[in-house]
């Protein structure tokens, strides 16, 4: 039973446009959620969190949005660079310290 | 770099055998963490190490086995392999035993492993 879902494993956008990257998850009792971010031969990076408490977290170009009564939270990246371009995954984590991935969305950002 | 070191890189092996893969956390973190992601598969977590003791388990099999030595490096041990064992293997390391949910968990390069 997948408590993280990615439904869409690819997604790409032009440069300079929006892009969204959703999650689903299925247990109430994640309190944070995190994205990591993933280039082909390294190992995942984190991006950014938030806390069960908010409804949303921005760094930069990057804002991740909670929607807790739909169990869903989204990434959106503005502007989208080439950069950019990599493999995201969504996490989930509760009081026992590890994390919950999801299957990841393969984002292309077309110059 | 984010001061994690798996080793090997790669590892091509038979079914039916056992290996044994490695990590070197980042200096001064006391967690490791073992994940497997198998194609098409997201990052399954396996098992959580803290100061040498065991402190949560995932969807790890019996026939793997994973340890936390004095010095802080881990070992992932995976016997009677199958063919479906065949996946990249990522360790990461945080200082504290929950240091994943402020994002605080620092990933190795993986250890991708092949069975024939």
């Amino acid at each position: 039973d997948q408590q993280v879902k990615q439904n869409s494993p690819s997604l790409s956008v032009q440069e300079g446009r929006i892009s969204i990257l959703n999650c689903d998850y299925t247990n109430s009792m994640f309190d944070y959620f995190l994205w990591y971010k993933k280039y082909p031969a390294e190992g995942p990076t984190f991006l950014i969190s938030i806390s069960s408490i908010k409804d949303k977290n921005e760094d930069g170009r990057f804002t991740v949005f909670l929607n807790k009564s739909a169990k869903h939270l989204s990434l959106h990246i503005v502007p989208s660079q080439p950069g950019d371009s990599a493999v995201y995954f969504c996490a989930a984590g509760g009081s026992q310290g590890n994390l919950i991935f999801g299957k990841g969305t393969k984002l292309s950002v077309k110059p | 770099d984010s001061g994690v070191t798996q080793t090997p890189k790669h590892l091509i092996t038979a079914t039916g055998q056992r290996v044994t893969l490695r990590c070197s956390p980042r200096s001064g973190d006391l967690s490791v963490y073992w994940y497997q992601q198998s194609l098409d598969q997201g990052l399954q977590f396996l098992i959580q190490y803290y100061n040498g003791e065991e402190r949560a388990k995932g969807n790890i099999l019996e026939r793997f086995s994973a340890q936390q030595f004095p010095d802080l490096h881990s070992e992932l041990n995976l016997s009677s392999l199958e063919l479906g064992d065949s996946a990249l293997y990522f360790c990461a390391s945080s200082l504290y035993a929950t240091g994943a949910n402020t994002g605080e968990l620092f990933f190795g390069e993986g250890s991708r492993l092949t069975v024939l």
